[in-house]
């Protein structure tokens, strides 16, 4: 059964700080993903990897950078968190490199930034 | 650019009663289509995939090319159908998930 753990169910962080989302999957997949979670928007991808130390933008990276430095192991950087990142960040994980499968989620942090 | 959308927020029906969730996608090339769930309290899961045509907790979806539509379907609804729903797209041209802004279910008694 594949297991994708996030490091955070709830955060509390005030504008300014450096906040760290990590994420760890057990099932050696190729691909990771984060994405935010808001009512009325849906989810929007933030960055993925199809591999480590390899990043690509999603539609929404202003603001988050990410690192992947080893295989199961993918988290999000908010360089100065501000109010409008408050939000639910998801983390996903999918098998084959470069292919669009069934993607496994993790259980999400509900950040509050104030 | 590729894009979802289901165009409605709220979908409230009767125990019993048919359900379709509507999602519309736009795309140029060949499509991948997906539907996932969100029960309360439990994380985002793959409900069904277009390809696999299968009928998962009595849902099925069907692609209709020729009105970019892949609506959700389920003849009658149970109470533990009531989630939040959402209609993904991929394709070859680009190797991601395209999320719909999602649909909330509630099935009353």
């Amino acid at each position: 059964d594949v297991k994708v753990t996030q490091s955070s169910r709830y955060l509390v962080k005030r504008t300014g700080e450096k906040v760290f989302l990590e994420c760890v999957q057990d099932m050696d997949h190729e691909n990771m993903f984060w994405y935010r979670q808001d009512p009325g928007l849906g989810l929007r991808l933030i960055y993925f990897s199809y591999d480590v130390k390899m990043k690509e933008k999603g539609d929404i990276p202003e603001g988050y950078s990410v690192s992947r430095e080893k295989k199961e192991r993918f988290s999000l950087i908010l360089e100065s968190a501000s109010t409008n990142q408050t939000s639910m960040y998801l983390c996903a994980s999918s098998p084959i490199r470069g292919q669009v499968y069934e993607q496994y989620f993790g259980p999400g942090t509900r950040l509050t930034v104030t | 650019a590729q894009r979802v959308t289901q165009p409605e927020k709220l979908l409230s029906v009767f125990k019993g009663a048919p359900v379709e969730l509507k999602c519309n996608y736009s795309y140029s090339g060949s499509p991948e289509l997906f539907w996932y769930v969100q029960y309360s309290r439990q994380r985002l899961q793959l409900l069904l995939r277009h390809i696999s045509r299968e009928s998962i907790k009595g849902f099925t979806a069907d692609l209709n090319k020729g009105e970019t539509s892949f609506h959700l379907k389920k003849p009658f609804a149970q109470e533990e159908d009531s989630a939040m729903y959402y209609c993904a797209l991929s394709g070859r041209s680009f190797q991601k998930l395209v999320f719909g802004t999602g649909t909330r279910l509630l099935v009353s008694p």
